[in-house]
């Protein structure tokens, strides 16, 4: 049981160009969420999901897309990496019936 | 809108002196709260949660928090911290009435002098 996994781990990217950061689950929780990290901010919330093929925006979702085909996977793209975009990431689920979120270990991009 | 309030940017402490981290939240319906710590260089873990029942709720490490409906908020407390409490704890909302979006306040560094 590996709970939430995130790849890549760390990924620079130059300005304009695109990336996927991928998020699995294996805990057949419903409900998926991106999440960015920066200091002072706290986490904003990108994108999220209540089930396959459902997504929705959260509080900061301009420059970024995601699909929810299955229940385990549920993909960030960035598709014109911008300088404002260098933050960490982080996936997250929750499932009905859990009392916590159970998060990725985080993936550091930086456009330069 | 929606939102989740850490007034408290950062908190500088002397070991053994008493915490207490301020949360607020603006929403409305059935709430679930959560508490978060983030050590330097790792990623998030849960300190302890609401759901129901007694307001007062006890976590890891010696933290505390009590929810106060009335005041929609969520403070989390120490009687004594640590050294090793220096960290930075998030306070998050997830509300059934706003499709489960689960939002995170803007965190709080704390900073305990040894």
């Amino acid at each position: 049981n590996a709970g939430v996994t995130q790849t890549p781990k760390f990924r620079i990217l130059k300005i304009g160009q695109s990336m996927t950061l991928q998020c699995t689950q294996d805990m057949n929780h419903n409900y998926m969420y991106w999440y960015r990290q920066d200091p002072g901010m706290g986490l904003k919330l990108i994108y999220y999901s209540v089930g396959a093929g459902i997504t929705d925006k959260g509080e900061v979702p301009n420059g970024y897309n995601v699909s929810r085909s299955t229940t385990e996977d549920f993909p960030l793209r960035l598709e014109l990496a911008a300088p404002s975009q260098t933050s960490v990431y982080f996936c997250a689920t929750f499932g009905q019936g859990e009392t916590e979120a159970f998060f990725g270990q985080g993936t550091r991009l930086t456009v330069v | 809108a929606q939102s989740v309030s850490q007034h408290n940017h950062h908190v500088i402490l002397s070991e053994a002196a008493s915490l207490e981290l301020g949360c607020n939240y603006s929403y409305g319906g059935t709430v679930n709260l959560f508490w978060y710590v983030q050590y330097p260089g790792q990623h998030l873990q849960l300190l302890l949660k609401y759901f129901s029942g007694d307001p007062l709720v006890k976590g890891i490490k010696g933290f505390e928090a009590e929810f106060i409906k009335s005041k929609f908020s969520f403070n989390l407390r120490k009687p004594s911290v640590q050294w090793s409490d220096t960290a930075e704890y998030f306070c998050a909302v997830i509300s059934y009435s706003s499709a489960s979006k689960i939002i995170f306040g803007s965190g709080t560094r704390l900073s305990i002098r040894p």
